[in-house]
């Protein structure tokens, strides 16, 4: 079946410090890429996203780069801040039309102050 | 505005008993889905609804039912509870057509022993 592969599954950095985080799917058809955020033992919130017309965007301190030919797209976080500290998952909708999205296994990022 | 709201938040279960979670959305959101997260797995698409009366299989269907008889709620049934489908079970909504991230509820927390 169709999956998303999401890359590290840690990750640790010091404040002020970049992270990125990886995804790669399988649906060459998949047009629309979120990422959400999961603090401990709350719900994911959406972050950012990107659809395939696009190649990259920008929100603040978050910005997302999408590759449709190598079928990959990646979560950039700049001068990271302890509160941003969480899970961060990936995912691709599929194509098909009904809106059903593929996750990563998801990022546990790490801030250090 | 509540957005998407599940109740109950913990619930533990003996083997062999059923429960029902529910889900309820008041942004007048068309699709509805539910997904059980795991420890490095990320999210998984249990099953999902289009719109009213309508269902639809994911990933990991096996042991659950679903029904969504009126568009605000989509509930979700454990008929025989098993030791496997201890989980942090979401809801999630989203628009239709227009690809916007899914709204998640709080998320259930069941055990079964």
């Amino acid at each position: 079946g169709e999956n998303v592969e999401q890359h590290p599954s840690t990750l640790s950095v010091q404040e002020g410090d970049s992270a990125v985080i990886k995804c790669t799917y399988s649906d060459s058809a998949s047009n629309y890429f979120p990422w959400y955020k999961q603090e401990l033992g709350k719900r994911p919130q959406l972050i950012i996203d990107i659809r395939s017309n696009v190649g990259e965007k920008k929100d603040q301190r978050i910005a997302v780069t999408l590759n449709k030919t190598a079928k990959h797209f990646s979560l950039h976080i700049t001068e990271t801040q302890p509160e941003d500290s969480a899970v961060y998952f990936c995912a691709a909708r599929l194509s098909g039309g009904y809106n059903k999205l593929i996750f990563g296994a998801g990022t546990r990022l790490a801030v250090h102050p | 505005n509540a957005g998407v709201t599940q109740t109950p938040k913990f619930r533990v279960l003996k083997t062999g008993q059923s429960m029902t979670l529910l889900c309820a959305q008041d942004m007048n959101h068309e699709y509805m889905y539910w997904y059980r997260q795991d420890p490095g797995m990320g999210l998984r698409l249990i099953h999902y609804s289009v719109g009213e009366g309508t269902t639809a299989k994911g990933e990991v269907p096996d042991g659950y039912n679903v029904s969504r008889l009126k568009k605000q709620n989509f509930l979700l049934g454990l008929e025989s509870a098993a030791p496997s489908q201890t989980s942090v079970y979401f809801c999630a909504s989203s628009y239709s057509r227009t690809a916007i991230g899914a709204f998640f509820g709080q998320g259930t927390r069941l055990t079964v022993v």
